[in-house]
C-alpha cells in the first residue's frame, strides 16, 4: 500500500469554478502537510503548508487537514487558466523525508 | 536573490557515458535532496544530505552517487548511463528543523539513448 494516495486526474474545469483536490494517507505519524504546484517542465513550488489538523487560507487557496480521516484537501476558488498545473500533496513525519502523491493534473479552461 | 539552480536543464546522451548533474543553492540550507520523477508517478527520493560530508541513500535504489563537499553544492553522478536512467531529476534543499519545507530546482530532464 502506498503511503499517500492521490487521484491523478486529469481534471478539467471552466474558469471561475471551485476546484477540490484530495489526498489520503495511511501513516498516522504524518504531522506536516504540504501542497506543491508544478508547471510543465518546471520543478515543484510550495503552495501551502499546514501543521496538524485544521484549515489554512491564502488568497484563493484553502488547505484542509482531517487527521481523524487521514484526508487532506486543497480548494481553489475562482480558478484561473494560470492555475493549470499538476498539484502534488506531500506529507512528512518529524523525520526529514517527504512522501509525495502522484499529483493531480488540473486544466482550467477559459 | 536566494534560489536553487540545476544544470543542465536537458541532456541527451549515449549509453555508457559518465554524467554529472549539477545542483547549487544560495539559501544557505544545510539539507539537500535528489528526487527522480517519472510521468504519472510520485517523486522518489534517491539521495539526501544533512550537511557537508554527509550523504545518505533515499527510498528508491539508484545507481547514481552524490557528494557534498560544499554546503551550496550537491552534484549527482552516473558513472555509466543506461536507458533505464532516463527520467527527470529534481534537486531540493531545506533549512534545519523537522518542519522545514523543501524548495525545488527546475529539474534536469535526462534521456539516455
Amino acid at each position: 500500500q502506498k503511503e499517500v494516495e492521490q487521484d491523478p486526474g486529469p481534471l478539467s474545469v471552466p474558469e471561475g469554478a471551485i476546484v477540490s483536490l484530495n489526498c489520503t494517507y495511511s501513516n498516522s505519524a504524518f504531522q506536516y502537510f504540504m501542497w506543491y504546484r508544478q508547471y510543465s517542465r518546471k520543478g515543484p513550488e510550495l503552495l501551502m503548508y499546514t501543521y496538524s489538523s485544521g484549515n489554512k487560507e491564502d488568497g484563493r487557496f484553502t488547505a484542509q487537514v482531517d487527521k481523524s480521516s487521514k484526508y487532506i484537501s486543497l480548494f481553489i476558488r475562482d480558478s484561473q487558466p494560470s492555475d493549470s498545473a499538476t498539484y502534488l500533496c506531500a506529507l512528512k513525519t518529524g523525520a526529514n523525508n517527504l512522501f509525495f502523491g502522484t499529483g493531480t493534473r488540473l486544466t482550467v479552461i477559459p | 536573490e536566494a534560489d536553487i539552480y540545476q544544470t543542465p536543464r536537458y541532456l541527451v546522451i549515449g549509453t555508457g557515458k559518465k554524467i554529472t548533474l549539477e545542483c547549487s543553492q544560495t539559501m544557505g540550507h544545510d539539507k539537500m535532496y535528489w528526487y527522480q520523477q517519472d510521468p504519472g508517478m510520485e517523486l522518489h527520493l534517491i539521495h539526501y544530505s544533512y550537511g557537508v560530508n554527509s550523504t545518505e541513500k533515499g527510498d528508491l535504489s539508484s545507481e547514481s552517487t552524490v557528494s557534498r563537499i560544499r554546503t551550496e553544492h550537491f552534484p549527482l553522478t552516473l558513472e555509466s548511463a543506461r536507458p533505464s536512467h532516463t527520467s527527470q531529476y529534481l534537486c531540493a534543499s531545506s533549512a534545519a528543523g523537522s518542519g522545514e519545507t523543501q524548495y525545488f530546482g527546475p529539474g534536469t530532464r535526462l534521456l539516455v539513448l
